[in-house]
């Protein structure tokens, strides 16, 4: 079975600032790996994926993830965040065209 | 670039009702899924259709049932509501026949059951 954890529900960070969100997944298999966003009473939209080749994914809004095999992970991260990225953050993993499965969500708040 | 299309967006019903969910997929994407996300929740899997054929299907209740239809739009039917069930319903089209496995998502319809 394949699960998604974020490591953080809630992060505040200052615009401009650096941001990490944390990413983790368990899977038996090779997977594809999605990081969603979800602004207020809106849809999701994707940020980025990564599918194969280099581990380093650079997506819409100034947004990168980094894949690690060994870790398990796939952290989102952003040099400088802007008001307009305050969000809910969504990482997905996904088999092919199969279902994906989301993690928790983490919720960006930037402060002026 | 056409998008998924989902009608109603918003919909509020009573217990014991039953309601109908419409989802558009991209053209010529051929695989449609549906997703449940209640409030303050991640997105829950429901059931997909592939060239319409039942596909997957994840958590979704009995008094729930869907199908894909000739034009590949797809419906979510729901009956004998339950407050539990108001929720962001989401659509999400894809096609197999690329190769970046990428799902679109729909606007969402947004479902309150009183």
């Amino acid at each position: 079975a394949q699960s998604v954890t974020q490591l953080d529900s809630q992060v505040p960070v200052f615009e401009e600032a650096p941001v990490e969100l944390r990413c983790n997944y368990s899977s038996s298999v090779s997977v594809y790996l999605f990081w969603y966003v979800q602004y207020p009473n809106q849809g999701l939209q994707l940020l980025l994926k990564y599918l194969s080749g280099s581990t380093l994914v650079k997506g819409i809004n100034g947004f990168e993830a980094e894949f690690n095999k060994s870790q398990t992970s796939f952290h989102l991260r952003k040099p400088s965040v802007h008001i307009s990225d305050t969000a809910e953050y969504f990482c997905a993993i996904g088999e092919g065209a199969q279902k994906l499965v989301f993690g928790q969500g983490t919720r960006l708040t930037i402060n002026p | 670039a056409a998008g998924v299309i989902q009608s109603p967006r918003h919909l509020i019903k009573e217990k014991r009702e039953t309601a109908t969910l419409k989802c558009y997929p991209i053209p010529r994407h051929d695989t449609v899924y549906w997703y449940q996300q209640g409030p303050g929740q991640d997105p829950q899997f429901l059931i997909s259709f592939y060239e319409k054929m039942q596909s997957d299907k994840g958590s979704i209740p009995d008094r729930f049932s869907a199908q894909q239809f000739s034009d590949y739009h797809s419906e979510l039917n729901m009956s004998s509501l339950e407050l539990g069930d108001s929720a962001l319903y989401f659509c999400a089209s894809s096609s197999r026949r690329g190769l970046n496995h990428e799902q679109y998502f729909g606007p969402g319809t947004r479902l309150t059951v009183t």
